[in-house]
């Protein structure tokens, strides 16, 4: 079955400064792969997805992701980190033993802190 | 686009209630719609799918008749918690998408309280 980890459940940084948020996956063919983003009270924004095309992948908000297969990681950056960044974040990975893809397994998530 | 809008928001209500959640997507057509439930600050389990049309399909531990899922449209679809008492309440969110392999667009969730 597959899996995601996420690498610390709780993040602090400062404004400015770079932001690095781990995600690493089990899976025994080329996943797809998204980070989600959720504000309190609210549901889940996709930042960004990995669906096995280019491994840089590039999303919203200054995000982006870079698949490693021999890692099995997909991890979040952002070189700048913004107050409105603050956040609960999750990986997510598509869960390939459905028969569509459907059905996504997502991370514990991690709680980014931004420090004015 | 790809928006889900999911009422009400909130729902506080006395134990023995039953409470009715929808979820629609507003611009596109949602062959699959999700049902999620997330307890402060865990990740989000996922309780049922549901395909237009046809019966909802649980996850292992999810009682069927206690949360009874509807998706008689294309656009959509309803969480029913039947009976609900205080171990009840809880965030639940709903997702929808339209083509497979492509990623949920999710609601911003219903704060269900039971007192």
């Amino acid at each position: 079955a597959q899996s995601v980890t996420q690498l610390g459940s709780h993040v602090s940084v400062s404004e400015g400064a770079l932001v690095l948020l781990r995600c690493n996956y089990s899976s025994s063919v080329p996943p797809y792969l998204f980070w989600y983003v959720q504000y309190p009270n609210q549901g889940l924004q996709l930042l960004l997805k990995y669906t096995s095309a280019a491994t840089l992948v590039k999303g919203i908000n200054g995000f982006e992701a870079e698949f490693k297969k021999s890692e099995t990681s997909f991890h979040l950056t952002k070189p700048s980190a913004h107050m409105s960044d603050a956040a609960e974040y999750f990986c997510a990975v598509s869960d390939l033993g459905s028969t569509s893809y459907d059905k996504v397994i997502f991370g514990p998530g991690t709680s980014l802190s931004v420090i004015p | 686009g790809a928006v889900v809008s999911q009422h009400p928001s909130r729902v506080i209500c006395k134990s023995g209630t039953s409470v009715k959640i929808e979820c629609r997507s507003l611009d596109f057509q949602a062959t699959t719609m999700f049902w999620y439930r997330q307890f402060p600050k865990q990740s989000l389990m996922l309780m049922a799918t549901s395909n237009e049309g046809s019966k909802a399909t649980y996850e292992q531990g999810v009682e069927k008749d206690k949360f009874l899922i509807n998706h008689a449209s294309l656009t959509l679809s309803t969480l029913t918690v039947t009976s609900a008492h205080p171990e009840d309440s809880s965030f639940y969110i709903c997702s929808a998408k339209d083509t497979i392999g492509q990623p949920q667009h999710f609601g911003d969730g219903t704060r269900l309280s039971i007192l």
